[in-house]
């Protein structure tokens, strides 16, 4: 089975503070996600990245900046958290064949003060 | 613009019964896969059913099936004798290339 751990279930931090949200996957895969999770907006894609050092802008990039040093680990950064980035954030991998699905960590939920 | 609507925010069941959640989605490729995931109240998004965009028959997978309909755009995901257990959020999504693109998510209560 595939298993995809972020490093917090909760977490709760202060305006301007520089937040570390870290994902690991165990499946080898090349590509990993993160996303925002708001009630009645969905998923939002922030970032991916396809390969080591790889990253690609979502939808909503504002305010983070990604990290992928290594292929098993990807890292969301809140350069200057705001409480506009309180959320739940949820990381993802998926492998390359193309009727992969999405695997999901169990979320990290943010709360900005 | 890629866009998935799930046009109902909130609906309910009774328990053994059926039930249909609907979903439409906006988009101009041809190759594209179709997904439906189930995430439980504090607990991890999993995977209920996937569907080819070229495949004309339905996908199944024990008490869910979906309803795929290609020209009108629709994937609809219908769970038959539902159980409590099925008391989730559930997100319809489709895929081109690596990107997912997901709809607002319907919240399905199961009652007793």
């Amino acid at each position: 089975d595939v298993k995809v751990t972020q490093s917090s279930r909760y977490l709760v931090k202060r305006t301007g503070e520089k937040v570390f949200l870290e994902c690991v996957q165990d499946m080898d895969h090349e590509n990993m996600f993160w996303y925002r999770q708001d009630p009645g907006l969905g998923l939002r894609l922030i970032y991916f990245s396809y390969d080591v050092k790889m990253k690609e802008k979502g939808d909503i990039p504002e305010g983070y900046s990604v990290s992928r040093e290594k292929k098993e680990r990807f890292s969301l950064i809140l350069e200057s958290a705001s409480t506009n980035q309180t959320s739940m954030y949820l990381c993802a991998s998926r492998g390359t064949y193309s009727l992969e699905a999405q695997y999901f960590g169990p979320g990290t939920r943010l709360l900005v003060l | 613009a890629q866009t998935v609507t799930q046009s109902q925010p909130e609906m309910s069941v009774q328990e053994a019964e059926t039930v249909t959640l609907s979903c439409t989605y906006d988009t101009s490729e041809s190759d594209y896969y179709l997904f439906w995931y189930k995430q439980p109240p504090s607990r991890q998004m999993i995977l209920v059913i996937r569907q080819e965009a070229y495949k004309q028959q339905n996908a199944t997978e024990n008490r869910f099936s979906v309803n795929f309909q290609k020209a009108a755009k629709s994937f609809s995901l219908k769970i038959s004798d539902s159980q409590l257990g099925d008391a989730a959020m559930y997100f319809c999504a489709y895929i081109i290339g690596n990107q997912f693109y997901f709809g607002t998510g319907t919240s399905l209560t199961v009652i007793p």
